[in-house]
């Protein structure tokens, strides 16, 4: 089983839809959580960390259950702009290595 | 916001020959710097982790002597793919920590393809 799964995709969505993706990690010592999104043939860019509480930065949401080992990202009123492949990421306690899940690759349809 | 240069963004060379990519933390001290290997439509996998002054540690079934890695200043940490095959060909990133605020910082990666 890989350390962090995600949902396979690929998602077609309309502009101005909602879309959401999951993501499991295995590793209960899992310590610190992030979203990444990275667009074709660039780096991953930090989207935003993912928090017990949850956060919201503009139109995007994220959520993280500890107990399920479950995290989410929320994007509300799609752009255009949104289309890229986004990276569930965590490290572990006592370890600053990120590990990254396999990715969802978002497209955004006019 | 702090900046890591990444050099070359793509190569292309022959079977057998070496490749050295660079990565530079342009205005902090990268003390740790991660290499990433991510071949297409698949995960950023952590080859290494490399640390100022000292060897790197290698994730299970990366050859040591296949990729070396060297960081031998605070700002400067080199990849070399030596005896490059046509297996090796993926994008190759690193990835350095600049503390607790900014995180992970990246750069812009090298596409290496090897003929």
């Amino acid at each position: 089983r890989k350390e962090v799964e995600q949902d396979p995709g690929p998602f077609n969505v309309p502009e101005g839809a909602t879309v959401a993706f999951n993501c499991t990690y295995s590793n209960s010592a899992s310590q610190s959580f992030f979203w990444y999104r990275q667009d074709c043939r660039k780096e991953p860019k930090l989207l935003m960390s993912v928090y017990s509480s949850g956060n919201e930065d503009g139109r995007f949401t994220a959520q993280l259950n500890r107990a399920s080992q479950y995290i989410s990202l929320l994007i509300r009123d799609s752009k255009l702009s949104d289309s890229a492949t986004y990276l569930c990421v965590v490290t572990t306690r006592g370890n600053e290595k990120l590990t990254f899940g396999t990715g969802t690759r978002l497209t955004i349809i006019p | 916001g702090a900046v890591v240069s990444q050099h070359p963004s793509w190569v292309i060379c022959k079977s057998g020959t070496s490749v050295k990519i660079e990565c530079r933390s342009l205005d902090f001290q990268a003390t740790t710097m991660f290499w990433y290997r991510q071949f297409p439509k698949q995960s950023l996998m952590l080859m290494a982790t490399s640390n100022e002054g000292s060897k790197a540690t290698y994730e299970q079934g990366v050859e040591k002597d296949k990729f070396l890695i060297n960081h031998a200043s605070l700002t400067l940490s080199t990849l070399t793919v030596t005896s490059a095959h046509p297996e090796d060909s993926s994008f190759y990133i690193c990835s350095a920590i600049n503390g607790p605020v900014d995180g992970y910082t990246f750069g812009s990666g090298t596409r290496l393809t090897v003929v």
